[in-house]
C-alpha cells in the first residue's frame, strides 16, 4: 500500500469556491507537512503538524486553512483562492518533525484555480 | 540562513551515459541533514538518499553514488549507465539542526533519451 496518499489528484476551481485536499499516511508516522511546488520555484513548506498540533505556519495566506484531526489525516481547506494559488500541493510525513527524520511526500494534487 | 543551489536546470543525455547532478549548500550549522529526492512525471517525491554532516563517506546504492564533501559544500549525485526511467526531475535538500525546515534547491530536470 502507497505510504502517503493525497485526493483529489487533480483539482479545478474557481475563485469562489470552497474545497478540501486531503491527506492519508499508512507509515505510523507522527509528523505531516503541506507543500507547494509551483512552477520555477523551490518547493515551499506551507504547514507542519506533529502530533496534530501544529508546529510551524509559514506566513501562509489564510485562504488557505489546514485541519490535523489525528496523527494519520491532514487536510487543507482552500476558499476565495486567486489564480496564482495555482500549483501542485504535496503532503508528507515523516516519524517526528525531528532533524534525523526522514519526510516521505505523497503523489501530489494538482490545483487549477480559474 | 540555509540555502541549496542546483545550478543545473535541465540536463540531457543518451541512455547509458553517466550523468552527474551538482548540488551545492549554505549553512552555518555544523549539525545538518542533506538529501536527494526524486520526482517522475507522476508527481511524487521520491525519497533516495540521507545523509548527516558528519558523515563524509561516499555511498553507492546500484547505479547512483552520491559524493559529499564537506570542502566545498557539495553534495553531488551521479546515475551510472543512465536509463530512460531515471528521467524526472531530481531536489536536493538540507536540513538544519533545531525546529528548522526541509530547504529543497529549484531541482534539475534530467532527460534520458533512449
Amino acid at each position: 500500500e502507497t505510504g502517503v496518499t493525497q485526493t483529489p489528484r487533480h483539482l479545478v476551481m474557481g475563485m469562489t469556491n470552497k474545497k478540501s485536499l486531503k491527506c492519508e499516511q499508512h507509515l505510523g508516522h507522527n509528523a505531516m507537512y503541506w507543500y507547494k511546488q509551483s512552477a520555477k520555484k523551490p518547493l515551499e513548506l506551507m504547514f507542519v503538524y506533529s502530533l496534530e498540533e501544529r508546529v510551524e505556519n509559514n506566513s501562509v495566506p489564510s485562504r488557505f486553512s489546514p485541519e490535523c484531526p489525528n496523527s494519520s489525516h491532514l487536510f487543507l481547506h482552500l476558499h476565495t483562492l486567486q489564480p496564482e494559488d495555482s500549483a501542485l500541493y504535496l503532503c508528507a510525513s515523516s516519524q517526528d518533525a525531528e532533524l534525523t527524520d526522514t519526510q516521505y511526500f505523497g503523489p501530489g494534487t494538482r490545483l487549477t484555480v480559474l | 540562513a540555509q540555502k541549496v543551489t542546483q545550478a543545473q536546470t535541465e540536463i540531457s543525455v543518451v541512455e547509458k551515459e553517466d550523468v552527474t547532478l551538482d548540488c551545492v549548500y549554505e549553512t552555518r550549522d555544523t549539525t545538518y541533514y542533506l538529501f536527494w529526492y526524486k520526482q517522475p512525471p507522476s508527481g511524487e517525491l521520491v525519497f533516495l538518499i540521507r545523509r548527516n554532516s558528519f558523515d563524509e563517506q561516499n555511498e553507492i546504492s546500484g547505479r547512483y553514488s552520491w559524493n559529499f564533501q564537506k570542502s566545498t559544500s557539495s553534495f553531488n549525485f551521479t546515475i551510472t549507465a543512465s536509463q530512460v526511467v531515471d528521467s524526472a526531475v531530481y531536489f536536493c535538500a538540507l536540513r538544519n539542526s533545531g525546529n528548522t525546515p526541509l530547504v529543497f534547491g529549484k531541482g534539475t530536470r534530467l532527460s534520458v533519451i533512449a
